[in-house]
């Protein structure tokens, strides 16, 4: 069962313009929520993160945003550039956990054409 | 920086071969973790290990096993290998703190024929 949702399985945005990609999680006891970006062929990279006890993380071109009443995150990217094109993984722990342990959606392929 | 080094980027093995993929991390981090990456399925958790020798399954066990006999090294077997192993197989480690992030290897695709 999927505690952490991505519905979108892609995404097509032009260049300069602005890139949602939404998630949804299930599980109250999240509390720490990431990015993951992945090209083809290499491990994930991490991209940003928030805390529960935020509701706006904002890093460069990068902004996530939580809804923590409707358990929804959402990480938006302005301005798009080619080379965000990947798959972008949302992913929660849980609280106070120190397992390490990180929930991740199914992704969301992101393409930013010129 | 932290680094996670997979012994291999490439693999092709036969159905029924014993695989051993491994992992180091060079961090101290006292969590790693094998995730297998699927088209549309997202990383799903294999195994995990909080402390030298000690392991945890994760959602899908089944067909695998891990090793763990020094800290910066995770290994994961697969005691059987077959077709529906076909993957992109991901290490991680952590650090014994919450709220931080996972840093990852970079991959290892698995082919069984």
């Amino acid at each position: 069962d999927q505690q952490v949702k991505q519905n979108s399985p892609s995404l097509s945005v032009q260049e300069g313009r602005i890139s949602i990609l939404n998630c949804d999680y299930t599980n109250s006891m999240f509390d720490y929520f990431l990015w993951y970006k992945k090209y083809p062929a290499e491990g994930p990279t991490f991209l940003i993160s928030i805390s529960s006890i935020k509701d706006k993380n904002e890093d460069g071109r990068f902004t996530v945003f939580l809804n923590k009443s409707a358990k929804h995150l959402s990480l938006h990217i302005v301005p798009s550039q080619p080379g965000d094109s990947a798959v972008y993984f949302c992913a929660a722990s849980a609280r106070g956990s120190t397992l390490g342990r990180l929930y991740f959606g199914r992704g969301t392929q992101l393409t930013v054409w010129p | 920086d932290v680094k996670v080094t997979q012994s291999s980027r490439y693999l092709v093995k036969r159905t029924g071969e014993k695989v051993f993929l491994e992992c180091v991390q060079d961090m101290d981090h006292e969590n790693m973790f094998w995730y297998r990456q699927d088209p549309g399925l997202g990383l799903r958790l294999i195994y995990f290990s909080y402390d030298v020798k000690m392991k945890e399954k994760g959602d899908i066990p089944e067909g695998y096993s891990v090793s763990r006999e020094k800290k910066e090294r995770f290994s994961l077997i697969l005691e059987s290998a077959s077709t529906n192993q076909t993957s992109m197989y991901l290490c991680a480690s952590t650090p014994v703190s919450p709220n931080t992030e996972a840093f990852f290897g970079q991959g290892t695709r698995l082919t069984v024929v």
